[in-house]
């Protein structure tokens, strides 16, 4: 079964230091997603991108935030210069068509210090 | 109002029993609806969509009710494996994701 997948699975950083996140989408989908969700709360939305570029994004998502699709696979979550407050759970998530399901990767876990 | 409003519980129960969760959404705009379960620390993987008319995939029942804005998941049968927080979630409108803050279920042995 087509699954979502995410690397690293833990990055941990010195505040102020810039951070990749990497999500490899299922093949054929092509809404994709960024999410997060500081320990003990609820998923938040980030950013939407559909047709190579970005359709919506929260107010988490400022400056300090961007999004690539630098290939035919890869979506990348870049933050500049990380705060402490950044340090949550990243979920990547894909989706096949508008209104449908989206599948979510397993995470990367980030822990700036 | 919180977008999408559920009980955190814990609830606990026992091995067997039926169990309910309900969540409310604010956002008329809101087209489709899911429930996802999460496993700690892990990501949340799809239960099942949710239609008007209701729809059944083994112990689990999903309802939606548009008027009342109002979404429901029933389990029968508790299993220990089923112990896992279950998020509600909206579509915004805009094919992004709302989620609820989750309850959390323990199917006690």
């Amino acid at each position: 079964e087509p699954e979502v997948t995410q690397t690293p699975s833990h990055q941990v950083t010195q505040m102020g230091q810039e951070v990749i996140l990497r999500c490899v989408p299922i093949s054929n989908h092509l809404y994709f997603y960024w999410y997060r969700q500081i320990l003990g709360q609820k998923v938040e939305f980030l950013v939407s991108f559909y047709n190579n570029e970005i359709s919506e994004k929260s107010e988490i998502f400022d400056d300090q935030f961007s999004v690539e699709r630098p290939d035919g696979s890869n979506f990348t979550l870049k933050i500049r210069s990380t705060k402490l407050e950044d340090s949550a759970m990243y979920f990547c998530a894909s989706m096949d068509q508008g209104a449908g399901e989206q599948y979510f990767g397993p995470g990367t876990r980030l822990t700036v210090t | 109002r919180k977008e999408v409003e559920q009980d955190p519980g814990p609830f606990n129960v026992p091995e067997g029993a039926t169990v309910a969760f309900n969540c409310t959404y604010s956002n008329s705009a809101s087209q489709s609806f899911f429930w996802y379960r999460q496993d700690c620390r892990k990501e949340p993987k799809l239960l099942m969509s949710v239609y008007s008319s209701g729809n059944e995939d083994g112990r689990f029942t999903a309802q939606l009710n548009r008027a009342s804005q109002y979404i429901s998941l029933l389990i029968r049968d508790s299993k220990l494996s089923d112990s896992a927080t279950y998020l509600c979630v909206a579509d915004s409108g805009t094919y992004k994701y709302i989620f609820g803050t989750g309850t959390r279920l323990k199917v006690l042995a």
